[in-house]
């Protein structure tokens, strides 16, 4: 079973560029989330998506904008990368009622 | 607003010793509360999860966790780690009025079990 499916699992920018990281999930969920992963600060959410065409703000959405292209998809976009971007990045579903979130591999990126 | 806070950040204990670690939530209102695992260069993995009944919950590989309301508290025990479980721990929270499901985590401890 997929699950949820990252890509790319490791990614280099320079100041400056864009880049898109996709999010599929093959478990029909309607919520969808972006994390971002830093040392001692936890999981901060930067956007979520409870059904397709619906997106909402997290704590930390500056900086990023998100697509949820379908029900499987839902994607992050870097517009012009900064330095503080530079992190871990996990895509999250869940489905409806009382259920856990399921969480992909997770994208490690770096921005020099 | 939710908050989580995961009292250690590092622990580091030998094998066979037993593990507690802290979570302690602010919501105003019933939540979902849960323990997510990260072994190292992987992604968070479920421990075990209270959504209502019995206050004391077990998961998967021998951990468990009791919730104490009055205490605002869920703290996650196991009686005796092994090397295998280095990893960094979550808890997370969510409001069970929240339909959208946003979690909310702490900042995770770092475990490390020495042979």
């Amino acid at each position: 079973n997929a699950g949820v499916t990252q890509t790319p699992k490791f990614q280099v920018l320079k100041t400056g560029q864009s880049m898109t990281l996709q999010c599929a999930q093959d478990m029909n969920h309607n919520s969808m989330y972006w994390y971002r992963q830093d040392p001692g600060m936890g999981l901060r959410l930067i956007y979520y998506s409870a059904s397709e065409g619906t997106t909402d703000k997290g704590e930390v959405p500056n900086g990023y904008n998100v697509s949820r292209l379908n029900k499987r998809e839902f994607s992050l976009r870097l517009e012009s990368a900064a330095p503080s971007q530079t992190s871990v990045y996990f895509c999250a579903s869940r489905g409806q009622g009382f259920t856990e979130a399921f969480f992909g591999q997770g994208t490690r990126l770096t921005v020099v | 607003a939710q908050s989580v806070s995961q009292h250690n950040h590092h622990v580091i204990l030998s094998e066979a010793a037993s593990l507690e670690l802290g979570c302690n939530y602010s919501y105003g209102g019933t939540v979902n509360l849960f323990w997510y695992v990260q072994y190292p260069g992987q992604h968070l993995q479920l421990l075990l999860k209270y959504f209502s009944g019995d206050p004391l919950v077990k998961g998967i590989k021998g951990f468990e966790a009791e919730f104490i309301k009055s205490k605002f508290s869920f703290n996650l025990r196991k009686p005796s780690v092994q090397w295998s479980d280095t990893a960094e721990y979550f808890c997370a929270v969510k409001g069970t009025t929240d339909s959208w499901g946003k979690f909310q985590f702490g900042a995770g401890t770092q475990v490390v079990v020495t042979p």
